[in-house]
């Protein structure tokens, strides 16, 4: 059974433009979680759909935004890129979602803002 | 308080002695608890997952958790070098979201 996988691996960009990031879940989960790491902040929710809505949200700004296809493939999307911005971007998905339901992470999307 | 606190360490083990890692979490009403593994430059992998009623036992992994204390503790049995990284402990809080410590960097010494 294949993993989560996220494209492209590493990005760079410059400050202002934006970014789309997409993640493909494993075969049979329907929940894509997106997640930001840095090493001061460590692992940040950034937000969570299920079936095509976003059933959750972190604490981030409007910039970040995200959907989600009618096949779970999810797509992130990063508008006025900042400096803070460089970090980790990681995709978890799960079957529903549920507290029960361990969530299984992508390789991630390095981003470098320049 | 953070929701999700752990030592960042590092934790310096020998090979072969037991590494035990502890995390506490301000949520009482949370039910499930994860650990994942990090090494360096690479994603959180799941190693084990407990829920509020009982421990859990893997291999050389034990996840055990303390309700009435509101922490969670991962023992490794057999520390090996491959052991070393970076774990992650990780409470289903509010509204079902994930909520990840900042992680405790586990060393083993050869």
């Amino acid at each position: 059974k294949a993993g989560v996988t996220q494209t492209p691996r590493y990005l760079i960009k410059t400050r202002g433009q934006q970014v789309t990031l997409s993640c493909s879940p494993i075969s049979g989960h329907r929940s894509v979680s997106w997640y930001q790491q840095t090493p001061g902040q460590g692992l940040q929710f950034l937000f969570e759909y299920f079936s095509e809505t976003q059933r959750n949200k972190g604490n981030f700004p409007g910039r970040f935004s995200g959907r989600q296809f009618s096949n779970s493939r999810s797509e992130m999307n990063v508008s006025t890129l900042e400096l803070g911005d460089s970090a980790l971007y990681l995709c978890a998905s799960s079957l529903d979602g549920q507290g029960n339901q361990p969530q299984h992470f992508g390789d991630g999307t390095r981003l470098s803002i320049l | 308080q953070k929701e999700v606190e752990q030592n960042s360490g590092p934790l310096s083990v020998p090979e072969g002695a037991i590494a035990s890692l502890n995390c506490t979490y301000s949520d009482q009403g949370s039910q499930s608890f994860f650990w994942y593994r990090q090494y360096s430059g690479k994603s959180p992998e799941l190693i084990m997952f407990i829920y509020s009623n009982g421990d859990k036992e893997d291999g050389r992994f034990t996840a055990q958790l303390n309700k009435a204390s509101q922490y969670v503790s991962l023992l490794i049995r057999d520390s090996q070098p491959s052991d070393s990284a970076t774990y992650l402990c990780a409470v289903i809080g509010g509204f079902q979201k994930l909520v990840f410590g900042t992680g405790t960097r586990l060393l083993v010494s050869p």
